[in-house]
């Protein structure tokens, strides 16, 4: 069974660097499209951007200027950092595999952008 | 792309069948044929309920059904139960736009 372990920094100070790690277990990178989708508190939820297992990612308009996203097949782990960030970014952050649809998640993680 | 556009909350009694629609506004839903549809719990990650507009991942039961028509799908849930309370949202556009989602509150 496929499961996604996520974890980074839970409180990030505006203007800082937002950085997230997402290792897949029990399958490999290789063949899917990863996605990393965001959740603000009480909202709805928002694709942020998505990479292939060569590396060819693409990123949400809106978040394209501070995004990296990242896979190391080698560690079997996807990358997600966001540059600049303001409380508009607190969020859960989710990483799961799939472009179209997705299947497998990880547990999420709380990121509180607070000085 | 525009957000989908969902109902903010559809309610049902037990046994009984609520619908809960999605809408585009840019051919999101009618161009592409990859419309998927997620259960939220609270504190929880969403869950695949469908994909490719009518596909359900083994394990999702059958009282979940899903269509699409023109620039409109639609989720339906049968034989509603407690635990069906819930929030789903539907994706389209290559899963790169999210509905608003929709809150199901079962009375």
């Amino acid at each position: 069974q496929v499961q996604l372990q996520q974890w980074g920094a839970g409180l990030v100070k505006p203007s800082e660097t937002l950085s997230l790690t997402c290792t897949v277990h029990g399958g490999s990178l290789n063949g899917y499209y990863w996605s990393w989708i965001r959740q603000a508190p009480g909202k709805g939820l928002e694709w942020i951007g998505e990479i292939n297992h060569s590396g060819s990612a693409d990123y949400n308009p809106s978040l394209k200027s501070r995004l990296t996203i990242s896979a190391d097949t080698s560690k079997n782990q996807l990358s997600l950092r966001l540059t600049s960030v303001s409380a508009a970014d607190t969020a859960v952050y989710y990483c799961a595999r799939g472009g179209n649809s997705r299947r497998f998640w990880g547990q999420g993680t709380l990121v509180t952008v607070s000085s | 792309q525009s957000a989908l556009t969902q109902p903010r909350s559809v309610s049902g009694s037990p046994g009984q069948s609520v619908t809960i629609s999605c809408t585009g506004t840019s051919s999101e839903v009618s161009f592409y044929n990859f419309v998927s549809w997620y259960q939220q719990h609270p504190g929880k990650a969403p869950k695949l309920l469908i994909s490719d507009v009518d596909k359900r991942p083994s394990g999702v039961p059958d009282r979940f059904s899903a269509s699409k028509s023109g620039d409109r799908a639609s989720l339906t849930i049968s034989g509603l139960q407690a635990e069906d309370e819930a929030d789903y949202y539907c994706c389209s556009y290559g899963g790169r736009v999210f509905g608003g989602g929709t809150k199901l509150t079962v009375l």
